[in-house]
Formats: structure tokens, sequence, C-alpha cells
């Protein structure tokens, strides 16, 4: 079946520092790849997304890149901000399939 | 940007109670899921509804009931709560009509977190 691996956290960053959060996936079809940000206290909201093989999305100067070759999506981000701390899932679906199969999620911890 | 309430945002229940988790969205979807969230984060689809009338369990087994009498509301029972049901339970929707599309985005609420004592 379809699956996402993601790192595990915590990760502990200080600000203005580097970021990446590895995920692979497995999928028996062509799957769009998300990533999605869970804030304190609120619920899930979508980060960015890439529907196929070489694309990148980008929101809030966060990128992840759809690598069909090596069936990954890392996300990266230049510059962390206190505020960027909150919990990363890396989801996929693949076309008529009505679940969106999630990783476990990796929180990211970012110190002034 | 999203519409989609939940209520009650925090209740704690004692055993054997009936409960109801609200969600109601005011963007016209179709699609709507309930989502259960352990303590470590990860989530599993518990309910799905592809439209009035339509209701599918999900990937995860769970002793929860929902409805879809209206569009906009997906609410989801508990005929007797235990302890194994203290989670975080998320509401979402989806626009769109028929078969998911593949890149179609998922809106959140802000989730029910649920305590049984």
């Amino acid at each position: 079946g379809d699956s996402v691996t993601q790192m595990e956290g915590p990760v502990t960053l200080s600000e203005e520092a580097f970021l990446t959060i590895n995920c692979t996936y497995t999928a028996t079809g062509y799957p769009s790849l998300f990533w999605y940000v869970q804030y304190p206290g609120e619920g899930l909201q979508l980060l960015l997304k890439a529907t196929k093989a070489d694309d990148k999305g980008s929101n809030k100067g966060f990128e992840a890149t759809y690598r069909k070759e090596t069936t990954s999506f890392h996300l990266e981000k230049g510059s962390v901000q206190v505020s960027d701390s909150a919990v990363y899932f890396c989801a996929l679906r693949v076309s008529g399939y009505s679940t969106l199969t999630f990783g476990k999620g990796t929180m990211l911890l970012v110190s002034p | 940007e999203a519409d989609i309430y939940q209520t009650p945002r925090y209740l704690v229940i004692g055993t054997g109670k009936k409960i109801t988790l609200e969600c109601s969205q005011t963007m016209g979807h179709d699609k709507m899921y309930w989502y259960q969230q352990d303590p470590g984060m990860e989530l599993h689809l518990i309910h799905y509804s592809y439209g009035v009338n339509s209701t599918e369990k999900g990937d995860l087994s769970s002793e929860s009931t929902v409805s879809r009498i209206r569009t906009e509301h997906f609410p989801l029972t508990l005929e007797s709560a235990r302890p194994s049901h203290t989670s975080q339970y998320l509401c979402a929707s989806s626009p769109g009509q028929g078969a998911v599309m593949a890149n179609e985005k998922l809106f959140f609420g802000s989730g029910t977190q649920l305590s049984v004592l």
C-alpha cells in the first residue's frame, strides 16, 4: 500500500538556521505530494504541494521538490524563524483514492 | 482562511457518556472527513463522506459513527465513551464533486481535544 516516511523529531534549531525535513514515499500509482503544517492548538493547513515529477512547491520561504527517481519530497527553508515552530506532515494522494496518506509528523522547535 | 468549525474545542467527560462532536463548513464542499490524531501526532482517517447521505469508514476502525444529513454538517458521535477514545479529533473538507482528484487540498478545522476519564 501507499506510505510516507518522515524523519523523526523533534528537530531543534536556532533562529536563522537552515532546515531540512526528509520525506520519502511509496505509492502504487502516480501521486501528488503535499506538506501540511500544524501550528500549536490549531488544525492542519496546506503549506505547499507538487503534482508531478520535478515540480517544486513553495510557500512562505519553504520549498520541496518532487523527486521521482528517489521517491522523495524533502522540505527545506533557508532561514527559519521562531514562528515556524510547528508540526510538519508530509502526505500523498493517488488520484481516484479518497485517502490522503500522511506521514507521522515532524515537530520543529526554533529557539531565538 | 478555512471556514470550517469544530465544537467544542475541549471536552472532558466520564466513561459511558454519549457525546457528539460537531463539524460545520460554509464553503459548500461535498467531501468531508474525520481524522483521529494520537498523542504521537499521527493522523488516522476514521470516517469520510462524499456528500449528503454518503458515509464511509476510513482506514482506522473506530467505534464512532457519523451522519451527513446536510452538506455543511458532519457530526461524529460516540455512544459510550471510554478512556481509549481520548484523542484529538480533526474534521476536514475538500472541494469538487465526484471522485477525489489527486491534488485536492484539504481544509481542516481546529480540532476537538477529547479526554475521557
